[in-house]
């Protein structure tokens, strides 16, 4: 799997729109982008996942350079259950095998009231 | 449908000592797996399968044991508990295997087990 950087810990205020940087430069064509997140003491949530069009659910927007080596989480309106651990993950999309998710530290975002 | 669950929540063991983890999800997916997250660190595969009757290693593997009897079901067998297995067991599945499945991996709420 291509390695990701993301930082450590980040600031939003409640309300405001959470952008969450993820930086994969080694990322292969045949990969995707992945996001999860991780709430205080439960398993972790999907949240999103891209090649390399913009994509938008319920739950957030994916926005993924041209040259795909980077791409941002944005969380429109941050409320204070989206203070989580948020992983920025690459690989391909599944092919069996194991295919487990490698996370990393992942970003501490924090929403402050 | 109840998703992916865990038992117990809570585990405190003597080191030597054995026990199952248990995992069951309703959502017949085929594929079930594994993962143990010490304190600041990300999730490490320990074990999965891709099917019933079809287990295999992740990263971690030793001193467990799964098996796979029934789609439902992927119980995770500590063989004799160490301190170094200390940790939060989270179990997840997500629908299929072949190329066209989604990774979308469903998490269930975890077992945090200490071993004295």
């Amino acid at each position: 799997d291509a390695k990701t950087t993301q930082p450590t810990s980040m600031d939003c205020a409640e309300g405001r729109a959470a952008n969450l940087p993820c930086n994969h430069s080694t990322i292969s064509g045949n990969e995707y982008v992945y996001w999860y997140r991780q709430i205080h003491s439960q398993g972790p949530q999907y949240i999103i996942h891209g090649l390399k069009n913009n994509e938008t659910n319920e739950m957030a927007s994916l926005i993924i350079t041209e040259d795909r080596k980077s791409s941002t989480l944005i969380l429109p309106h941050a409320t204070l259950r989206d203070t989580a651990v948020y992983y920025c993950i690459v690989r391909p999309l599944s092919g069996g095998g194991a295919d487990g998710l490698t996370f990393g530290k992942g970003t501490h975002l924090i929403i402050q009231p | 449908n109840a998703g992916v669950t865990q038992t117990p929540k809570f585990q405190v063991l003597k080191t030597g000592q054995s026990m199952t983890l248990q995992c069951a999800q309703d959502m017949n997916h085929e594929y079930m797996s594994w993962y143990r997250q010490d304190p600041g660190m990300g999730l490490r595969l320990i074990h999965y399968s891709v099917g019933a009757g079809i287990t295999d290693q992740g990263e971690v593997p030793n001193g467990y044991n799964v098996s796979r009897s029934t789609t439902e079901d992927f119980p995770l067998r500590l063989l004799s508990a160490a301190p170094s297995q200390t940790s939060v067991y989270f179990c997840a599945s997500r629908p299929g295997t072949s190329g066209r499945a989604t990774d979308t991996q469903y998490f269930g709420p975890g077992t945090r087990l200490t071993v004295l």
